[in-house]
């Protein structure tokens, strides 16, 4: 079974440009979401999908972070403009999701570390 | 609100000593507790997790972690370290039936050969 995957693994910009990272979950979950880990901090929640219906974003800065996730497969999150701040590593995970998941079992994709100069 | 904590961002042991993460979290609900590892350069996994039935969960490669209400702890263990376990060590929580979890702010596991 294939894993969660990302691209790009590493990305390079400067500070007022923009970015998108792109996410394709496990085949089959319902369930998608977006975390950010800055260094040296656990991973928090930016936006949780259910299908391609937003749970939560309460934690997305919405004036510079924006997330989709259409026909309920791939998402994409894109920065615009990106600070210096939103350095860190943005991890997509997916799950079963609904009563037929095991509540809290996240599947975690590699990651796209950021950097922002 | 639900959190976690982690005491200690850097535990050092030596191959074959005790291995101790603590966590204790905070939750004003029965809460699903939940340890996921994160070798470098890869995405976090699953190690175990709580979810209300035995207290004392076991997990992939020997860990273990023991639910103790009392306490408001979820401490990880480990009998003997080995050098594949250094690695980065988080403990989650979330409320019972929901998919979001709270993380900590991870725990690094060094192993002294």
């Amino acid at each position: 079974e294939a894993g969660v995957a990302q691209s790009p693994r590493y990305k390079i910009i400067e500070k007022r440009q923009s970015v998108a990272f792109w996410c394709n979950p496990i085949s089959g979950h319902a369930t998608l979401y977006w975390y950010q880990q800055i260094l040296g901090q656990g991973p928090k929640l930016l936006i949780q999908f259910q299908n391609n219906g937003v749970v939560d974003d309460s934690q997305l800065p919405k004036d510079r972070f924006s997330a989709e996730r259409l026909k309920g497969v791939d998402s994409t999150l894109k920065i615009q403009p990106a600070k210096l701040e939103d350095s860190a590593v943005y991890l997509c995970a997916s799950s079963l999701g609904g009563s037929s998941g095991s509540p809290g079992v996240l599947f975690f994709g590699p990651g796209t570390r950021l950097t922002v100069l | 609100a639900q959190s976690v904590t982690q005491l200690g961002s850097h535990v050092s042991v030596s191959e074959g000593a005790l291995v101790l993460l603590r966590c204790n979290y905070s939750s004003s609900v029965p809460p699903y507790l939940f340890w996921y590892v994160q070798y470098p350069n890869q995405g976090l996994q699953l190690l175990l997790k709580y979810t209300s039935a035995a207290t004392l969960v076991k997990g992939i490669n020997g860990f273990e972690a023991e639910f103790k209400k009392s306490e408001t702890s979820f401490h990880l263990t480990k009998p003997s370290a080995h050098m594949s376990d250094a690695a980065e060590y988080f403990c989650a929580v979330g409320p019972r039936g929901a998919q979001k979890l709270v993380f900590g702010q991870g725990t690094r596991l060094t192993i002294n050969p």
